[in-house]
């Protein structure tokens, strides 16, 4: 079945740092979407990519869709506390399958 | 705009018992999705309906049931409780299915003893 494996699990950074965070799928994809899930929260949508090889920037965030559509990351400039949370990617064709998650704790 | 609501936030029961969970999603959204969150697996997805009907399936045994209502609302029901059923059920609304993208709940917290 399909697969959405997400990488690094966990990720540790000082503030001001970069930070990123990779999903790779066994199958094409028709889109790949990420959401954010503060620590005690809920997983809240931050974007939506559908096109080969489409970039998309939210102020300190940019998103990028591979070529094959079958692998995505998102890029984090400038790390600030208020990035703490759970990073998920989610795609699929008919089904979606998220990913495993990234853990990123920003130490101040 | 009224968010996704689920009832209850929190809930206790005993191995062997059941429990019904509540979804209201966002008005105008008829696809209501389904997610059992634990630590170790993550975000695994259960069931999907849209208009009433059932239009996507997980891997959860058929103690995991569900049903949508003509308002949009959704129960999910777990029968016979297990240790292992203890997670974070979270409930996901869509205009139209998951590629529109999902707005979550704020889930309910089971926890089975």
């Amino acid at each position: 079945g399909q697969q959405v494996m997400q990488i690094p699990q966990y990720q540790h950074v000082q503030e001001g740092e970069d930070f990123t965070t990779y999903c790779n799928s066994s199958t094409t994809l028709s889109n790949i979407q990420w959401y954010k899930q503060r620590p005690g929260g809920h997983p809240v949508f931050l974007i939506q990519l559908v096109k080969s090889g489409e970039v998309k920037k939210q102020k300190r965030l940019t998103f990028q869709f591979g070529e094959a559509k079958k692998n995505s990351s998102l890029h984090i400039t400038a790390t600030q506390t208020t990035d703490v949370g759970t990073y998920f990617c989610a795609g699929g064709y008919q089904k979606v399958t998220f990913g495993i998650g990234t853990k990123l704790q920003v130490i101040p | 705009k009224a968010g996704v609501t689920q009832t209850p936030r929190y809930l206790i029961k005993t191995r062997g018992q059941q429990v019904t969970l509540s979804c209201s999603p966002i008005s105008g959204h008829r696809s209501v999705s389904w997610y059992q969150q634990t630590p170790g697996q993550g975000l695994q997805f259960l069931f999907e309906y849209f208009s009433e009907t059932q239009r996507n399936k997980g891997n959860f045994p058929g103690r995991f049931s569900g049903r949508q209502f003509s308002n949009s609302r959704s129960e999910m029901n777990v029968s016979t409780l297990e240790l292992g059923d203890s997670a974070l059920y979270l409930c996901a609304s869509s205009s139209q299915g998951w590629d529109y993208g999902y707005t979550f709940g704020s889930g309910t917290r089971l926890t089975v003893v």
